[in-house]
């Protein structure tokens, strides 16, 4: 899996949009990019996913640029709730699992 | 459609013993995973298994082990313990081994204290 790169943390104020970017410099043609959010004492859970441009769910958007060497989270209008570690993940995990590398990711805090 | 359970919740043992811990998938999930994670290492893949064969290894030794029974239900046991075992055990499931239209779903984790 290709090797990224995080802040290690970030801070925001409620109400405003959060983007959090990761560079993965070496990622593979095959390869996609995962997003995981971790709550402390639970388990990581899926985000978002895509190959490139923007892909557009119910909690998130997911930036991919034309060369895909970065991509970057988008958190619309951040609570309190969304305190919590983000994970970039990018890689094939069907070919590749004895590779999977979550990195320190990063450390959203939100702020009232 | 329940998520993945791990049970326990929450687990001491002692330094020498050994320890099962368990993980029932989502229903229909083939693939399941196992990491542990620690303040110092991070999240750390152990070993994935699919139909009942372990298809996929991590770096950790022959003292961490694991199966999976026809109904997809998944145990990972550490034997000897260490006092460096401790950890959150978290187990992950997906439909085909959390490829792109198959993302990976983790339970909550198991935290192992060794003593």
């Amino acid at each position: 899996l290709a090797k990224t790169t995080q802040p290690i943390s970030m801070d925001s104020y409620e109400g405003q949009e959060v983007n959090i970017t990761c560079s993965h410099n070496n990622i593979a043609t095959n390869d996609y990019i995962t997003w995981y959010q971790q709550f402390p004492s639970q388990g990581p859970r899926f985000i978002i996913q895509g190959y490139k441009t923007k892909v557009t769910n119910e909690v998130a958007s997911l930036f991919i640029p034309a060369d895909r060497k970065s991509s970057t989270l988008s958190l619309p209008r951040v609570s309190l709730s969304d305190t919590a570690v983000y994970y970039c993940l990018v890689g094939d995990m069907k070919t590749s699992y004895d590779k999977v590398i979550f990195g320190p990711g990063t450390s959203l805090s939100v702020i009232p | 459609k329940a998520g993945v359970t791990q049970t326990p919740r929450y687990l001491i043992k002692t330094r020498g013993q050994q320890v099962t811990l368990s993980c029932s998938p989502i229903s229909g999930h083939r693939s399941v995973s196992w990491y542990q994670q620690t303040p110092g290492q991070g999240l750390q893949f152990l070993f994935e298994y699919f139909s009942e064969t372990q298809r996929n290894k991590g770096n950790f030794p022959g003292r961490f082990s694991g199966r999976q029974f026809s109904n997809s239900r998944s145990e990972m046991n550490v034997s000897t313990l260490e006092l460096g075992d401790s950890a959150l055990y978290l187990c992950a499931s997906s439909l085909a081994g959390g490829s792109h239209n198959s993302p990976l779903h983790f339970g909550n984790g198991t935290r192992l204290t060794v003593t």
